[in-house]
């Protein structure tokens, strides 16, 4: 079964554009990690924020945690091209005795146009 | 290039036959999953090794479905007397327990897309 739900499923903007995806998921987590998929290919980690974190940084990617809602969002700035790919959020969870099996969300399809 | 190789890239079988997928993954790495992926959806947990140990099966792994790690290297997948539905992507990933092993990254290959006639 899938821990996280991506919002929109969807998502169509234009080169220089920000995007926003969200993840929520179900329940407590050691931490929060954000993979992209380029289609035909394997995931590539993007970003990891710890339980504890509220906020991280790397080059054009925000993303926010809020244990309290159990949601996240990763923001995209300045959108390119390149960014077109499927985003999936992923998620360890607490206690399940198996510390680094990562459960992922449905993924969020993002489509930057020139 | 010494990410995580993935063979075949593709297999077209016809049901009931058995197929097998290789991975290899980044040589220090001492953790392998695999995971399923099918169109449109998220990659889901199947199992997961530490070195030669198979440490979890979810329970989507049925009987039909066997995976090695002999020597703690690479990693087989076989699929006994296929179904059409285990027609999906299967990927491989590898990680490293070095630091907390809660915040290691999974690093995937490309994976094996399995079409089941």
């Amino acid at each position: 079964s899938q821990q996280g739900e991506e919002d929109p499923q969807a998502l169509s903007i234009q080169e220089g554009e920000n995007a926003t995806m969200n993840c929520s998921y179900k329940t407590s987590i050691n931490n929060l990690q954000w993979y992209r998929q380029n289609s035909g290919r394997g995931l590539v980690h993007l970003i990891l924020i710890r339980s504890n974190e509220r906020e991280k940084h790397s080059g054009r990617l925000r993303v926010t945690l809020d244990t309290s809602k159990k949601s996240s969002s990763l923001l995209i700035t300045a959108s390119r091209a390149a960014d077109t790919a499927s985003y999936f959020c992923a998620t360890t969870l607490i206690n399940t005795g198996t510390a680094s099996k990562l459960t992922f969300g449905t993924g969020t399809r993002l489509q930057v146009t020139l | 290039d010494t990410g995580v190789s993935q063979n075949p890239r593709h297999k077209i079988t016809k049901r009931g036959q058995n197929v097998t997928f290789r991975c290899d993954p980044i040589s220090e790495h001492n953790r392998l999953y695999w995971y399923r992926q099918t169109l449109g959806q998220g990659p889901e947990f199947l199992t997961y090794f530490q070195n030669e140990a198979q440490l979890e099966k979810s329970r989507l792994l049925s009987d039909r479905f066997s995976a090695e790690r002999p020597k703690g290297s690479f990693s087989t997948l076989e699929i006994q007397r296929t179904e059409q539905g285990d027609s999906a992507m299967y990927l491989c990933a590898s990680s490293t327990t070095t630091g907390s092993s809660y915040n290691s990254p999974l690093h995937f290959g490309n994976g094996t897309r399995l079409t089941v006639t």
